[in-house]
């Protein structure tokens, strides 16, 4: 098994570009989320999803966009990139939403540099 | 009531040495608290977690205990080693009515660095 698996490793863009950030995993999880993390501010939860299908927003989903069309794969879209979406993104996934007493399992994170 | 408070920021610790990192938390419907080990360049992975029926858990050199009257835990490593050098950040999450949700709450993260 690969694992959760994150496209690109890293990325840089310009201010009001789009991009999406790819996330798939192999372990037939039903649960996948993204997070980011900033120095000193820990693990954000931005949005998750339960199944194919169902999403819905974490702490901080102002200004990305997620679908879940198949079990597999939860792609993160940064509609026009700001400054402020400079993060390192991680995606994460567990059999069940809890991740108790499964797993959260994360990928490898993708770092994004908007200028 | 959602947050996880942890401390310290940063934390030095000799070879050998014991480090601590505590963890508290409000929200008394959480019955899950799980800490998460974090490389340098690395996702998170669970380390240790505990459930509040116990007070205590114990991992070869890593132990979580449990004050559920204070609402705090604590990540205990014991001999230290310069290889444990990583972030921990602590997390707390509770099933809600249904069995649905249970998205994990993360404390900000404690980065060790152990000395050899």
């Amino acid at each position: 098994n690969a694992g959760v698996t994150q496209t690109p490793k890293f990325q840089v863009l310009k201010t009001g570009q789009s991009m999406t950030l790819q996330c798939a995993q192999d372990m037939n999880h039903e649960y996948m989320s993204w997070y980011r993390q900033d120095p000193g501010m820990g693990l954000r939860l931005i949005h998750y999803s339960v199944g194919a299908g169902i999403t819905d927003q974490g702490e901080v989903p102002n200004g990305y966009n997620v679908s879940r069309s198949t079990t597999e794969d939860f792609p993160l879209r940064l509609l026009s990139a700001a400054p402020s979406q400079t993060s390192v993104y991680f995606c994460a996934s567990s059999y069940s939403p809890s991740g108790a007493p499964e797993t959260q399992y994360f990928g490898p994170g993708t770092r994004l540099l908007v200028l | 009531q959602q947050q996880v408070k942890q401390s310290p920021q940063s934390l030095i610790v000799q070879k050998g040495g014991i480090s601590i990192i505590n963890c508290a938390y409000e929200n008394t419907a959480f019955d899950y608290f799980p800490w998460y080990q974090q490389f340098p360049g690395k996702g998170p992975a669970l380390l240790i977690a505990i459930r509040p029926d116990v007070s205590e858990k114990k991992e070869g050199r890593f132990t979580i205990s449990f004050n559920k009257s204070a609402k705090q835990f604590s990540l205990h490593i014991m001999d230290s080693q310069p290889g444990d050098s990583a972030t921990y950040f602590c997390a707390a999450t509770y099933r809600e009515y249904g069995g649905s949700q249970g998205n994990l709450i993360f404390g900000k993260g404690t980065k060790l660095s152990v000395k050899p």
